[in-house]
């Protein structure tokens, strides 16, 4: 299985500040048919997680455009360029590219 | 609106049966795969398995194959997840998420599992 690793795994931000989230895999997510499969998720407390970027670096529909996905073949980030009190939460990225299909161990931000 | 109503989580013993069911409205269901994923308590999440929009091809965790099925009535916009011989580490909340671009894009609200004795 790919194997996905996240750092940090915590992260205390200000408000209003940058915040950024690393993601390596194990092996290349780039995928046969040329799409590298590469989402990101959002999980506030108590809620189910929200996907917030797919592909890379490609928002879903309604998610702020604070937050952007980049990298290629085995490493990629996600960027929050101002963190809001809402941000704070469990971020997760997730490969779908090589089967199974297998997440970080996620990254909790939170509010300094 | 794409709203995804998982129903039927409940505490059971080491070895029992559960069938969860996922309710889906507000978009085609018989034109997207769907999947479950879980997370144990406060843990990460994990892939439990998928299924093809018409319901020809299932795929499965190692860690569940051969206990759990997955299927899906598309007349009824339905989704399940039969499992059985269930272990204690099979204690989490389930999600019933939907299929898009091979990332999960909609995610219902999770009903719990907690299997022991």
């Amino acid at each position: 299985d790919v194997v996905m690793t996240q750092t940090p795994l915590s992260s205390p931000v200000t408000l209003g500040q940058p915040a950024s989230i690393s993601c390596r895999s194990s092996q290349s997510l780039v995928h046969s048919d040329g799409n590298t499969y590469l989402s990101w998720l959002q999980q506030r407390p108590g809620q189910p997680p929200r996907l917030l970027i797919y592909k890379i670096s490609n928002r879903f529909s309604g998610v702020p455009d604070t937050f952007s996905g980049s990298g290629a073949g085995t490493d990629f980030t996600l960027k929050i360029s101002r963190v809001e009190a809402e941000d704070v939460g469990v971020y997760y990225c997730m490969q779908g590219t090589q089967f199974p299909p297998t997440f970080g161990q996620g990254t909790r931000v939170e509010i300094k | 609106e794409v709203q995804l109503v998982e129903s039927g989580g409940d505490l059971v013993q080491p070895g029992g049966s559960l069938r969860l069911s996922c309710a889906a409205s507000g978009f085609t269901f018989s034109n997207y795969w769907m999947q479950w994923v879980r997370q144990a308590p406060g843990k990460g999440l994990a892939w439990v398995s998928r299924i093809k929009s018409d319901g020809s091809t299932t795929s499965y965790a190692d860690s569940v194959r051969g206990r759990f099925t997955i299927s899906r009535d598309n007349a009824k916009n339905t989704l399940y997840l039969q499992m059985n011989s269930l272990r204690v580490e099979d204690t989490a909340v389930y999600y019933c998420v939907r299929h898009y671009y091979n990332a999960p894009d909609y995610w219902g609200q999770g009903t719990l599992v907690t299997v022991s004795s």
